[in-house]
This record gives structure tokens, C-alpha cells and sequence, in this order.
């Protein structure tokens, strides 16, 4: 079955220590991005790469960190949280060019629930 | 992204239609409508996306306008699974980096 999976999938935490959420996609897709949803906010997309080894940052980058080395993997880092990254989490992927699916038929993965004390 | 206008929350009784509307005023040539749902915090879903032509697929009809600044999606048979957030979004095909832009979306309620 084609899917976005997440770990974990609800995570509590202290301000400073360093978690890490996975995101791993099965569909052989390029591109990968992660957003965060708040409540009157919307979805804001915080990472996206575009294949192995290229990042970038999308709208609201800091404090954040994610690296691209295998192309299913696509992990979020927060290296020191803070309670203002408590959030709903999603990772998401799409195909490039000639996947054969509408270009920005995004896949989204079920969530990560980061609670920040 | 063009920008796009919805109206915060509909009703729609069970089992019948539901139409949801979406202004693009904005909207470039290239750039496609597409529609997502979000039910409740789960990730968002990819319902159906179009150009200028009207679309349909196994979950929606999408309908636009002749001069493209607005569309409807219509789900013809609403079932109280359809309660969710419904996202109009203008987007390029081809954008490669900022994939898509939610925003506030319709919430839509379907009752028995």
C-alpha cells in the first residue's frame, strides 16, 4: 500500500531536548516536505527537498533542521525545543515529472501530535 | 499562488449534494485548482485537481468557470464521513519548491 508513515505519531517532551521525527515514503517519490498545523494558522510548510542531499527551507524554517541522505527517509530534527514548536506535524511527498500522477498530488503522512513543556 | 477565497463552514444534510465554492480571482493561466480535505487533524487528502475543463472522479466533480475565477467542488452524495476541512488551492504544476499553500479552507459539516 502506497503510504507516508510518521514516528512517533504523539510525542511529549521537555524544552531542550533533542527529538527526532521520521518520515519515510514509500512511493519512490522525489520531492518531500514537512509543514506544521496550528490552529487559526493553517498549514505552513517548514522543510521540502527535492531529492537526496537537496534541502531547503519553506516558510517557517527555524528551529528546525532535516537532512535528505536515502530518498524514502526525510527526518525532522529539533535540536534544542522550545514550547512554541508544540504542533501537529506532517510530512508529506510527491512525485516529479513523469510519475504519472498529477504533479502536486501530494501524499500526507498521519501526523505527529509534539507537545513541548 | 493565486490567492483563494472560501466560506468558513457549510451544512449539507445527508445524502444530498454538496457544493463548495472557491473565488480565484487571481489566478494565472497556468495555474491549476486543486482541492484537498482534511478530516479531523488527520493529514490532508487529495480529492481532484483541474485547469480550465470541468473534472470527475470516483470521490468529486470539480466545475469551472469559463473565465476560471471561480469553481465548485461537488461531492453528489454527502455521507457523514464527508465532514471535514475542504482546501481550494491555485497552485503551478511545476512548482518545485513551495509545494502548496492551505489556507483557511471550508469547514464542512454533513448531517443526518
Amino acid at each position: 500500500e502506497a503510504q507516508v508513515t510518521q514516528n512517533p505519531r504523539y510525542l511529549i517532551t521537555v524544552t531542550g531536548k533533542k527529538l527526532t521525527v521520521t518520515c519515510s515514503q514509500n512511493m519512490n517519490h522525489e520531492y518531500m516536505s514537512w509543514y506544521r498545523q496550528d490552529p487559526g494558522l493553517g498549514l505552513r510548510q517548514i522543510y521540502y527537498s527535492m531529492n537526496v542531499e537537496v534541502t531547503d527551507k519553506g516558510d517557517v524554517p527555524e528551529g528546525y533542521k532535516v537532512s535528505r541522505k536515502e530518498k524514502r527517509n526525510f527526518p525532522l530534527i529539533l535540536e534544542s525545543p522550545s514550547p512554541n514548536q508544540t504542533s501537529l506535524y506532517f510530512c508529506a511527498s510527491r512525485g516529479g515529472r513523469g510519475s504519472g500522477k498529477p504533479y502536486n498530488e501530494q501524499f500526507f503522512g498521519p501526523g505527529t501530535r509534539l507537545t513541548v513543556l | 499562488d493565486a490567492k483563494t477565497t472560501q466560506p468558513p463552514s457549510m451544512d449539507c444534510a445527508e445524502g444530498r449534494a454538496a457544493n463548495l465554492p472557491c473565488n480565484h480571482s487571481t489566478i494565472s493561466g497556468n495555474e491549476y485548482v486543486y482541492w484537498y480535505r482534511q478530516i479531523h487533524s488527520q493529514g490532508p487528502q487529495y480529492i481532484i485537481h483541474g485547469l480550465k475543463n470541468n473534472e470527475t472522479n470516483e470521490m468529486a466533480s470539480l466545475i469551472i468557470t469559463e473565465d476560471r475565477k471561480s469553481s465548485t467542488l461537488i461531492l453528489p452524495h454527502a455521507t457523514l464521513r464527508d465532514t471535514a476541512v475542504y482546501y481550494c488551492i491555485a497552485a503551478f504544476s511545476n512548482n518545485a519548491g513551495n509545494m502548496l499553500t492551505f489556507g483557511g479552507g471550508t469547514r464542512l459539516m454533513v448531517k443526518p
